[in-house]
């Protein structure tokens, strides 16, 4: 069965800091995609990134970055010199190939960027 | 603005009645999905249809709930009769399954409250 799991409930974190969101997942299949998503507090899913399981290398997007490991099955959200705007829900997510595509996520992690 | 719109954004009603939400997609999209977010959870799946076919359904759609894309356009998602336990947001989604992976564009969703 596939499951994700946060195990951060909620993070504070004075802005400036360095803040890593945990994500884990389990999945039988080889094939498989996942996703990290911010959604503020407007309530709208923000895409953030996707990485097919064939994929390990780590990617950068400014203060975003992501460290996929399949030998643990974790997929890591590093947010570099965070800023009060980064405050928000972040959901770690999985698809699996080729079926219905549904997305499975995680309970999220509150994250609160302190002044 | 071309992305996935739903109407209406909030509902409050009263324990019994029936809701409809409709979620109009991005047009060239075939597929279509709804998910359901309660508070302090991450999204999760419902259903989703390719075309107008509704080809998955899970198994928290219980029989108050049916949803609906007559011509493969928008979709509705009607709860009869209901229950304080179906305060949620609804999120649906679409995408477009011609590439590898089927992009899912999420809309801002439909906050519902029943007292």
């Amino acid at each position: 069965a596939q499951k994700v799991t946060q195990a951060q409930t909620e993070i504070s974190v004075v802005e400036k800091e360095d803040v890593t969101l945990d994500c884990v997942y389990e999945t039988r299949d080889t094939t498989y995609y996942l996703f990290w998503y911010k959604q503020p507090p407007s309530g709208e899913l923000v895409f953030l990134i996707r990485r097919n399981s064939f994929d390990e290398q780590n990617e950068i997007s400014g203060r975003y970055s992501w460290n996929f490991q399949k030998s643990t099955s974790s997929f890591n959200f590093t947010i570099t010199a965070s800023q009060v705007v980064d405050s928000a829900v972040y959901f770690c997510a999985l698809s699996e190939v080729g079926r219905d595509d549904k997305i499975i996520f995680g309970k999220g992690t509150r994250l609160h960027i302190l002044p | 603005d071309t992305g996935v719109s739903q109407d209406p954004r909030h509902k409050i009603t009263k324990r019994g009645q029936n809701v409809t939400f409709r979620c109009d997609p991005i047009s060239e999209h075939n597929r279509l999905y709804w998910y359901r977010q309660t508070l302090g959870q991450g999204p999760e799946f419902l259903t989703y249809f390719q075309n107008e076919a509704q080809l998955e359904k899970s198994r928290l759609l219980s029989d108050r709930f049916s949803a609906e894309r007559p011509k493969g356009s928008f979709s509705t998602l009607e709860i009869q009769r209901t229950e304080q336990g179906d305060s949620a947001m609804y999120l649906c989604a679409s995408s477009f399954d011609i590439r590898a992976w089927h992009e899912q564009y999420f809309g801002p969703g439909t906050r519902l409250t029943v007292t």
